[in-house]
């Protein structure tokens, strides 16, 4: 079946230095998989950071980037220069393309970022 | 922005017994997910919900399960009879109609079943 893996469990970053938390997939389905970056601020319920749904595209969002790249099954999250607000747990997702029939969400394991001051 | 309610966040029960989870949804949204996260595991799909129905589930909804919600009330799972392996944080999540691709996750409700 469809997998996300994100090797890094966590990761400290001083603020103001770079970030990049990586997220590679596995998609069995017929068609390129929807890609998602959701992200878990301490005591809230996950919010969507960004999504690409086509193979090649690029997304972005509270200054955090994402390259959809089906070449290497990749979907690394960016950042230039975080702040400690950004700190909080990462989470990569797939769900199958629209002809696949299927809304469920496959997880990676998450990412625990702390942005030391 | 849009918040899902989960209530409450905490239940503990004994094996056997029947629980409900509640979801308060985001007014308006139609779809509605649950996913279940074991302590140390990704979080998985459970079912997803959509005109009163089950549109999707997955293996880990057995058959004790059951979602729904009634007349624009809460969303909801209940678990009949409960088993220890029943034990993790349940989310509640829901999407607009034309975007069902942007789901909006409650903070989970941690079920100890002893």
């Amino acid at each position: 079946g469809d997998s996300v893996t994100q090797t890094e469990g966590q990761v400290t970053v001083s603020e103001s230095k770079s970030l990049i938390i990586n997220c590679t997939y596995s998609a069995t389905s017929i068609g390129y998989p929807n890609l998602f970056w959701y992200v878990r601020y301490p005591g809230e319920g996950l919010q969507l950071l960004l999504k690409v749904i086509t193979a090649g595209q690029k997304g972005s969002s509270r200054g955090f980037e994402a390259t959809y790249n089906k070449e290497a099954t990749s979907f690394h999250l960016q950042k230039a220069s975080v702040q400690e607000s950004d700190s909080a747990v990462y989470y990569c997702a797939l769900r199958g393309p629209a002809s696949s029939g299927s809304w469920q969400l496959i997880f990676g394991s998450g990412t625990q970022l702390t942005v030391m001051p | 922005g849009p918040k899902v309610l989960q209530i409450p966040s905490h239940q503990i029960i004994d094996m056997g017994q029947m629980v409900t989870l509640n979801c308060d949804p985001v007014s308006n949204h139609l779809y509605f997910y649950w996913y279940k996260q074991i302590l140390g595991q990704q979080m998985e799909f459970l079912v997803n919900f959509y005109n009163g129905k089950v549109m999707e589930k997955s293996k880990l909804f057995k058959d004790q399960f059951s979602v729904e919600r009634p007349d624009g009330s809460y969303f909801t799972l209940k678990i009949q009879p409960t088993a220890l392996e029943d034990s993790a944080v349940y989310f509640c999540a829901s999407s607009p109609t034309g975007s069902q691709n942007t789901l909006y996750f409650g903070a989970g409700t941690r079920l100890s079943v002893l």
